[in-house]
């Protein structure tokens, strides 16, 4: 149990363009769910909180324009890239947790900006 | 704010043998809870280990164990029988057991390379 997915596992778009990442929690309903960020060879720099149904919560200096976050359901969170940049290209791997449980990853999303 | 400190940006052992992979941490909360995740080359996040401070048994996973010295502050993965399939890297991280949404604070890691 406790599997996280992410959608799609890699992406290329052109600069301008707006990029959508989706992530979803298979077989449980996750109450929270994170989304982060990770460059070659360093560590997972946490990009937002979002809670089910509620507005996300940004760590500082994640630009909210930008990285548009939506948690409509129990079990789907998306993270949009918005008029996208060569300089956003990135790892992005979110994770989900369901109530006094810890986290659980998925499989990570590849973007790279032309 | 709590930060993770991971001082060996990499570190090698040969196979069957032993390791142990370093971690320090500052908080000035009493209750809180660490773990050791493993990112192999497919970047998928997993759990190895996770241990309650309140807890002063250290907590063990098979090969996997942790020495975890809370007034030091310290909180070291020890890998007996290294396999090859332990190659990855290893990230510290924090979390405090109050508050709602249980954020992770990582270290910056560790590669770590298993030699046949």
């Amino acid at each position: 149990g406790a599997v996280v997915s992410q959608h799609p596992s890699r992406v290329i778009c052109k600069s301008g363009t707006s990029v959508k990442i989706e992530c979803r929690s298979l077989d449980f309903q996750a109450t929270t769910m994170f989304w982060y960020r990770q460059f070659p060879k360093q560590s997972l720099m946490l990009m937002a909180t979002s809670n089910e149904g509620s507005k996300a919560t940004y760590e500082q200096g994640v630009e909210k324009d930008k990285f548009l976050i939506n948690h409509a359901s129990l079990t789907l969170s998306t993270l949009t890239v918005t008029s996208a940049h060569p300089e956003d290209s990135s790892f992005y791997i979110c994770s989900a947790r369901r109530l006094y449980n810890e986290q659980f990853f998925g499989p990570g999303t590849r973007l790279t900006v032309l | 704010a709590q930060t993770v400190t991971q001082s060996q940006p990499e570190m090698s052992v040969q196979e069957a043998e032993t390791v142990t992979l370093s971690c320090t941490y500052d908080t000035s909360e009493s209750d809180y809870y660490l773990f050791w995740y493993k990112q192999p080359p497919s970047r998928q996040m997993i759990l190895v280990i996770r241990q309650e401070a309140y807890k002063q048994q250290n907590a063990t996973e098979n090969r996997f164990s942790v020495n975890f010295q809370k007034a030091a502050k310290s909180f070291s993965l020890k890998i007996s029988d290294s396999q090859l399939g332990d190659a990855a890297m290893y990230f510290c991280a924090y979390r405090n057991s109050g508050g709602s949404n249980y954020k992770l604070t990582f270290g910056k890691g560790t590669l770590l390379t298993v030699n046949p």
